[in-house]
């Protein structure tokens, strides 16, 4: 079975602090991709990152950063100098290679940057 | 166009009620995908398309929901007899195609739907 898990329902930080999102996930497949998907109040949800499971590099993107680890099954994600609009509700997503596509969430976490 | 498109944004609906949401994938995408989001069951797989085929169906919760692509692009997603637990936000994706390589979804801003 697929399951996505991000243990972390709430965090609230202030602004500038780092924080890191944990995403922990189970699968049978060798060949899946794992994804991060921001959500703001505005209820759309933003593509964020894709890794593929061959490819553990880590990854930057501003003060953007992800880690993947087969070895613990998870895939974090890290925002350096949190600002006020990185307060949205972030998904953790797989998907396999038989799962026609679908995407199977986490559950989210909620994070709140006060200034 | 430039992304997903859903409409209505905003749905209320009296129990019992037919609605129908609809999905305007970016052009160019042959997958297309709905999922809904409520607060006790968080974001769930409901259906996906591959052109205007529906391979797996086994997301929708109930014979009360249908869904439909026509001409590969527009998706109409059908709920019958509604109901209160079908209060949720419905959101479509689409994607360049089914294979996980070109598997990135985009999402709409999704329908509320309130189920009175």
């Amino acid at each position: 079975a697929q399951k996505v898990t991000q243990a972390q329902t709430e965090i609230s930080v202030v602004e500038k602090e780092d924080v890191t999102l944990d995403c922990v996930y189970e699968t049978r497949d060798t060949t899946y991709y794992l994804f991060w998907y921001k959500q703001p109040p505005s209820g759309e949800l933003v593509f964020l990152i894709r890794r593929n499971s061959f490819d553990e590099q880590n990854e930057i993107s501003g003060r953007y950063s992800w880690n993947f680890q087969k070895s613990t099954s998870s895939f974090n994600f890290t925002i350096t100098a949190s600002q006020v609009v990185d307060s949205a509700v972030y998904f953790c997503a797989l998907s396999a290679a038989n799962q026609g596509g679908k995407l199977i969430f986490g559950q989210g976490t909620e994070l709140s940057v006060k200034p | 166009g430039a992304g997903v498109s859903q409409s209505p944004s905003n749905k209320v609906t009296e129990k019992g009620k037919d609605v129908e949401l609809r999905c305007d994938p970016i052009s160019g995408h042959t997958a297309l995908y709905w999922y809904r989001q409520s607060l006790g069951q968080g974001l769930e797989f409901l259906i996906y398309f591959q052109g205007n085929s529906a391979p797996d169906k086994s997301g929708l919760p109930s014979d009360r929901f249908s869904a439909e692509r026509t001409g590969g692009s527009v998706s109409t997603l059908t709920i019958q007899r509604t109901q209160q637990e079908d209060s949720a936000v419905y959101l479509c994706a689409s994607s360049l195609e089914l294979t996980l390589a070109k598997n990135i979804q985009y999402f709409g801003a999704g329908t509320r739907l309130s189920v009175l």
